[in-house]
């Protein structure tokens, strides 16, 4: 069955504290895996796509990687701002019509 | 350009009543999706539309049902509503036709149930 899993659930970090957020997946046949940001309230909003492993994607202070099974965002030097629900999903070969979430990885950034 | 529009964005219904929800896309996408998103268990999708034809479902009962309209408008209604419907609809449009493209996702309609 196909599966997406974020971790950590929730990471709190100090304003310019550096980490990654996970997004490991197992499906058969990835298509495309989708990056979004939501912030409490609204709906998600569209950060990267990347369709091949060894693809990177950057924005800012994030930058996106992916693997055969897995993708990382990577926060640099993180601003309160940043703070925000960052969910994964992805797309396969033969439905890309439905994409599948990860539950999210809620982060704070403390000034 | 406008994005994608939903309505209600927030209701109160009690259980057995039913709900429709709205959604308008981003002018041009021809794609509209729904999803259920709860805090246990994240974004589930719905159903997704492309030219007024449902081409994919997820698993929720029958009790889920929705339409798209020939200007690419979409409703979802949730029949005898039950506490567990409790959560944030979310639509979703996309350029989609023969190339895939990312979602973009509206505010939500956020439905308590009672």
């Amino acid at each position: 069955e196909d599966q997406v899993t974020q971790s950590p659930e929730a990471l709190r970090l100090q304003e310019g504290e550096s980490s990654s957020l996970n997004c490991s997946y197992t499906v058969s046949g990835l298509r495309g895996l989708f990056w979004y940001r939501q912030d409490p309230g609204k709906g998600p909003e569209f950060l990267f796509t990347l369709y091949s492993a060894g693809e990177e994607k950057e924005k800012e202070r994030l930058k996106a990687t992916l693997t055969k099974k897995e993708s990382f965002l990577h926060i640099t030097a993180p601003k309160p701002e940043d703070s925000a629900t960052y969910l994964c999903a992805v797309q396969v070969k033969y439905n890309f019509n439905k994409f599948y979430f990860g539950s999210g990885t809620k982060l704070n950034v403390k000034p | 350009k406008a994005g994608v529009t939903q309505t209600p964005r927030y209701l109160i219904k009690t259980r057995g009543q039913q709900v429709t929800l709205s959604c308008s896309p981003i002018s041009g996408h021809r794609s509209v999706s729904w999803y259920q998103q709860t805090p246990g268990q994240g974004l589930q999708f719905l159903f997704e539309y492309f030219s007024e034809t449902q081409r994919n479902k997820g698993n929720f009962p029958g009790r889920f049902s929705g339409r798209q309209f020939s200007n690419s408008r979409s409703e979802m209604n949730v029949s005898t509503l039950e506490l567990g419907d409790s959560a944030l609809y979310l639509c979703a449009s996309s350029q989609q036709g023969i190339d895939t493209g990312e979602l973009f996702f509206g505010e939500g309609s956020r439905l308590t149930v009672l």
